[in-house]
Order: structure tokens, then sequence, then C-alpha cells
């Protein structure tokens, strides 16, 4: 069965700071890889698909790799601001897709 | 339509009552997904579509969950006899194929009381 963890679970930093959130999964027979954003109170904001195939992915100050041997995906935030404040998942497709597993996220807070 | 729509945002059931949540996909999208996201936590898998044939419903919690998609469009998912632990965030999500990008819609928030 497919499993995700995610490292940090919580994590607070002043504005500008460049940061890595940490995905785990344990099984490495992937698709892809997708980071979500979530905003209080709203759904999910897709931010980067990483497909297999991939080592990285990048979007603006977002950057994301994928090691699938290891099991591994991070995400690099780039010269944060407080706008960037929101918890941050990862998810894996599984079951040939009938099913994400995701991640219980990492709370990201931006300080002014 | 532009993304995922679902409604209503938020619904406030008495114990016992039974609900209706509506999800509208991205038009032309033959997956769908339903998902359960309680306080703190990601969201845990309850049902997928491919058009219209239900192919998972391992997620669902117990036969008070029941998911359908009739025409391969809009689904709906009905809790019947909504118990306290019913209460979370219910996500629905699309997409082209089963496992290509994902898009979420807003989600309904159900408290039950």
């Amino acid at each position: 069965k497919q499993e995700v963890t995610q490292i940090p679970a919580a994590l607070s930093v002043p504005e500008g700071e460049n940061l890595v959130l940490n995905c785990s999964f344990t099984d490495s027979a992937i698709y892809n890889l997708q980071w979500f954003r979530q905003d209080p109170g709203k759904g999910l904001t897709s931010l980067l698909l990483i497909q297999s195939s991939q080592r990285e992915q990048t979007s603006g100050r977002l950057n994301a790799s994928l090691d699938k041997s290891s099991g591994r995906s991070t995400l690099y935030i780039a010269a944060s601001q407080p706008g960037d404040s929101a918890t941050y998942l990862c998810a894996v497709p599984y079951n040939y897709g009938q099913n994400f597993v995701f991640g219980p996220g990492t709370r990201l807070s931006v300080l002014p | 339509g532009a993304g995922v729509s679902q409604s209503p945002r938020y619904k406030v059931a008495k114990r016992g009552q039974d609900v209706a949540l509506r999800c509208d996909p991205i038009s032309g999208h033959v997956s769908l997904f339903w998902y359960q996201q309680a306080l703190g936590q990601g969201p845990e898998f309850l049902t997928y579509f491919q058009n219209e044939a239900q192919l998972d419903k391992s997620g669902l919690p117990s036969d008070r969950f029941f998911a359908e998609r009739p025409e391969g469009s809009v689904s709906t998912l009905k809790i019947q006899r909504t118990q306290q632990e019913d209460s979370a965030v219910y996500l629905c999500a699309s997409s082209l194929v089963g496992d290509t990008e994902a898009f979420f819609g807003q989600g309904t928030r159900l408290t039950v009381v």
C-alpha cells in the first residue's frame, strides 16, 4: 500500500528566506507526483506536476524535484513571501490512477 | 466550466439527516474523485469514477455513503443518516484521465450537529 509522508509538519520562516519542503513515498512505481497548495478553508490548488520521467519542474519561484528510486520529492520555494503562507501537500497516483494518496501536508508561515 | 465547482460550500445537518453534495467537474474530464478531509489532515480517498462507471469505492467509510455520476459529468455524494464523525470537508477533483493532473474544487464543509 502506498504511504506518503511530509517533513516538516510545520515551518515558520521570515520573509525572503529560501526553503525546502520534503515528501516521501513508499512505492516508487509512480507515474507522477503532484504538489498542491491549500489555503485555510479552501480547496486544493495544483502547483506543479512532475512526470516520472522528469527530475525537475519549475514554475516561477517554485521548483520541484523527483527522485523515484529513493522515493522522495522536494519543493523548493525561493525568496518566500507572506502570501506563500498555506499548507503544502504532495500526492501520488495509486492503483493505475484511480486514487491519489496524499501526504499530511506542511503548514508554512512566512512572517513579514 | 473553468474549474471544478462544488455546492453547497457549507452545510449544517442535524444528526440523522440525509445530505447530498454536488460536484461539477471540468468539462471533458473523464476521471472524477471524491475525498474527505478532516481538520489538520490530508485528504482521504473515498471513491473514483471513470465517466459514469464507479470503478473504486473502497474508501467509502460505510454503507451510509453513496456516490453517483449517472451521465458521466455531474456527480453527487450522498450521506444518509449523518453522524457527528461525518463532519469534514468533502473535496471533489477531476482529471482528463486517471493519472494526469488533478484539479480540485473548493470543497463542501459539512458540520453535523
